[in-house]
């Protein structure tokens, strides 16, 4: 089946730490994005990816970074310059851009808990 | 800015009743507008969608009909069931300097029995 994978489910940081969150998808889309969402607000925009080998900040990037060398790949690093990590994170991707309508398919989120 | 407001949650229904859940923007140009269900511990995923003035978008029992001269896409289904128990979110897509989408903050939804 086609879709977008996240992993872990669950992940825990401690202080001044750094960790990866995966996002793998085969549904051959060009874009890809990552989402923090935060209880009782609506999702975030973190960084995005239009193409392979390029990305761009969102609204929320302080203490993030992304790579894209694979088209399938999209994996967020937490930084520990990131004071307030905890939330759920949600990487999603779409044929080739929202700009054209398309809609957001989502993977089922990386829970991130600072210990 | 641009921008989605939804009503605030939760809201709870008996399995059967009508539910509207209101969403209202505020947007430069002309938007697409979206409904993402999310149930618990999962990503969201496509409700229904509308790209023009006056379009209905259904799926699945719900609909909703983008409003340009208020500026809303409410969400409405005549008799919800206990399945339909998620957080609801109102989106916008459209073209700035970048391809953007603006989430509404949610509403939750429970149905009992």
């Amino acid at each position: 089946d086609g879709g977008i994978t996240q992993s872990p489910k669950y992940l825990f940081r401690k202080e001044g730490q750094n960790v990866t969150l995966s996002c793998e998808q085969n549904l051959n889309h060009d874009a890809m994005y990552w989402y923090r969402q935060d209880p009782g607000q609506g999702l975030r925009l973190i960084y995005y990816s239009q193409i392979v080998n390029d990305f761009q900040k969102g609204d929320i990037a302080e203490g993030y970074s992304v790579s894209r060398e694979k088209k399938e790949s999209f994996p967020l690093t937490v930084t520990s310059a990131q004071k307030n990590p905890t939330a759920f994170y949600l990487c999603a991707s779409s044929p080739h851009g929202v700009a054209t309508n398309e809609k957001l398919f989502f993977g089922s989120g990386t829970q991130l808990s600072v210990l | 800015g641009d921008s989605v407001t939804q009503m605030e949650g939760p809201v709870t229904l008996s399995e059967e009743a009508f539910l509207t859940i209101n969403c209202t923007y505020t947007a430069t140009g002309y938007p697409s507008l979206f409904w993402y269900v999310q149930y618990p511990g999962e990503g969201l995923q496509l409700l229904l969608k509308a790209t023009k003035a006056d379009d209905k978008g259904s799926n699945k029992g719900f609909e909703a009909t983008y409003r340009k001269e208020t500026t809303s896409f409410h969400l409405e289904k005549g008799s919800v069931q206990v399945s339909d128990s998620a957080v609801y979110f109102c989106a916008l897509s459209l073209k700035t300097s970048y391809d953007k989408v603006i989430f509404g903050p949610g509403t939750s939804l429970s149905v009992i029995p």
